[in-house]
């Protein structure tokens, strides 16, 4: 069974202060990995797909990076408008179904 | 980015309702679609996928005569929760996906249902 395991659940940073989520996975073969934005009340906007080990993806302040057994999501100099739920999800070989992790919920204080 | 629109947004209704979830993919042709419940500050556990034309896949646990889905075309899937309970009050996101390798799949905005 695949599982996704998110660390930390919360997280709250200052305005400027980088930091790392990290998403731990166990699968039967990789299809892809993906990264989500939730905002209160709202579906998950999505960010990146990851496939192989060693690969990395950018967008603004938000860089992911995929290694065989989990991902990072680094917030590099973040704003207040970077706080919501991030959320890791893992697609398996057999059909597109995604599995999630719990999330982490990133709140930047200005 | 993909354009899932997912309508209503929130719903009130009284016990023994039935309430129908709309979710349409606007600007691509959705193979999957799929059905998603989240429980305040958790994640979201998937109900059931649904393929275009064919009945939809239901997860262990998920009642399938207590929520219907039906996905007539490639861009239109219905969850229709039958008979509604306060227990099933909840937030429910739509997905639609193409069956590619690395296609993301792409969500709409939710419906808050609540029953009183």
């Amino acid at each position: 069974e695949d599982q996704v395991t998110q660390s930390p659940e919360a997280l709250r940073l200052q305005e400027g202060e980088s930091s790392s989520l990290n998403c731990s996975y166990t699968v039967s073969g990789l299809r892809g990995l993906f990264w989500y934005r939730q905002d209160p009340g709202k579906g998950p906007e999505f960010l990146f797909t990851l496939y192989s080990a060693g690969e990395e993806k950018e967008k603004e302040r938000l860089k992911a990076t995929l290694t065989k057994k989990e991902s990072f999501l680094h917030i590099t100099a973040p704003k207040p408008e970077d706080s919501a739920t991030y959320l890791c999800a893992v697609q398996a070989p057999a059909g597109n179904k995604l599995t999630f992790g719990g999330g982490t919920r990133v709140l930047v204080k200005p | 980015g993909a354009v899932v629109s997912q309508h209503p947004s929130r719903v009130i209704c009284k016990s023994g309702t039935s309430v129908k979830i709309e979710c349409r993919s606007l600007d691509f042709q959705a193979t999957t679609m799929f059905w998603y419940r989240q429980f305040p500050k958790q994640s979201l556990m998937l109900m059931a996928t649904s393929n275009e034309g064919s009945k939809a896949t239901y997860e262990q646990g998920v009642e399938k005569d207590k929520f219907l889905i039906n996905h007539a075309s490639l861009t239109l899937s219905t969850l229709t929760v039958t008979s509604a309970h306060p227990e099933d009050s909840s937030f429910y996101i739509c997905s639609a996906g193409r069956d590619r390798r690395n296609q993301p799949q792409h969500f709409g905005d939710g419906t808050r249902l609540s029953i009183l």
